[in-house]
């Protein structure tokens, strides 16, 4: 059974730091790899889908990366802010029969001080 | 707006009793998920919906958890005679198209809040 876990499980850093979250995940077979941030009481929003292909993506401030075979993503956030606080978790989709189910992480709960 | 709504966003309910709870996907989206969120925990998949088609009902705890989307848009989720341990968030999210072997993103919906005393 696909395991995925987040370290750490909460961060807090400065305002402006450049930080990375990590996340990893037991089952190699994925068919891709997402991040999203969750506020609190509020739904998930999708950061970055990095395809099994993929070895990165970036939206603005943020860059993910994949290596699939050590089973590994970092989700590297630059120039943070206060408004980044939030909690980020990551989720991977398996290859093969129900590539639609999202595996998540706990989260790590990101701080950002100003 | 336009994403994904569900109601009601708190719900409280004594065990033993039934509930219900709905979600409304981004018009036109193919595909509807549903995920049970324990408090301190990632989302677990529930069950996923083609259209009115559910193809994948396996994360469904127990024979008390019960989803339909009759017309292909609007969900519900039903539970019968709650328990405690089915207190969670429980969240709904679309997709524009048939999700096996998709990469288009999920959208969630903010939740509901079920507390069951």
């Amino acid at each position: 059974k696909q395991e995925v876990t987040q370290i750490p499980a909460a961060l807090s850093v400065p305002e402006g730091e450049n930080l990375v979250l990590n996340c990893s995940f037991t089952d190699s077979a994925i068919y891709n790899l997402q991040w999203f941030r969750q506020d609190p009481g509020k739904g998930l929003t999708s950061l970055l889908l990095i395809q099994s292909s993929q070895r990165e993506q970036t939206s603005g401030r943020l860059n993910a990366s994949l290596d699939k075979s050590s089973g590994r993503s970092t989700l590297y956030i630059a120039a943070s802010q206060p408004g980044d606080s939030a909690t980020y978790l990551c989720a991977v989709t398996p290859r093969g029969a129900g590539s639609y189910q999202l595996t998540f992480g706990k989260g790590t709960k990101l701080s950002v001080i100003p | 707006g336009a994403g994904v709504s569900q109601s009601p966003r708190y719900k409280v309910a004594k065990r033993g009793q039934d509930v219900a709870l709905r979600c409304d996907p981004i018009s036109g989206h193919v595909s509807l998920f549903w995920y049970q969120q324990a408090l301190g925990q990632g989302p677990e998949f529930l069950t996923y919906f083609q259209n009115e088609a559910q193809l994948d009902k396996s994360g469904l705890p127990s024979d008390r958890f019960f989803a339909e989307r009759p017309e292909g848009s609007v969900s519900t989720l039903k539970i019968q005679r709650t328990q405690q341990e089915d207190s969670a968030v429980y969240l709904c999210a679309s997709s524009l198209v048939e999700a096996s072997y998709s990469n288009q993103p999920q959208h969630f919906g903010d939740g509901t809040r079920l507390s069951i005393l």
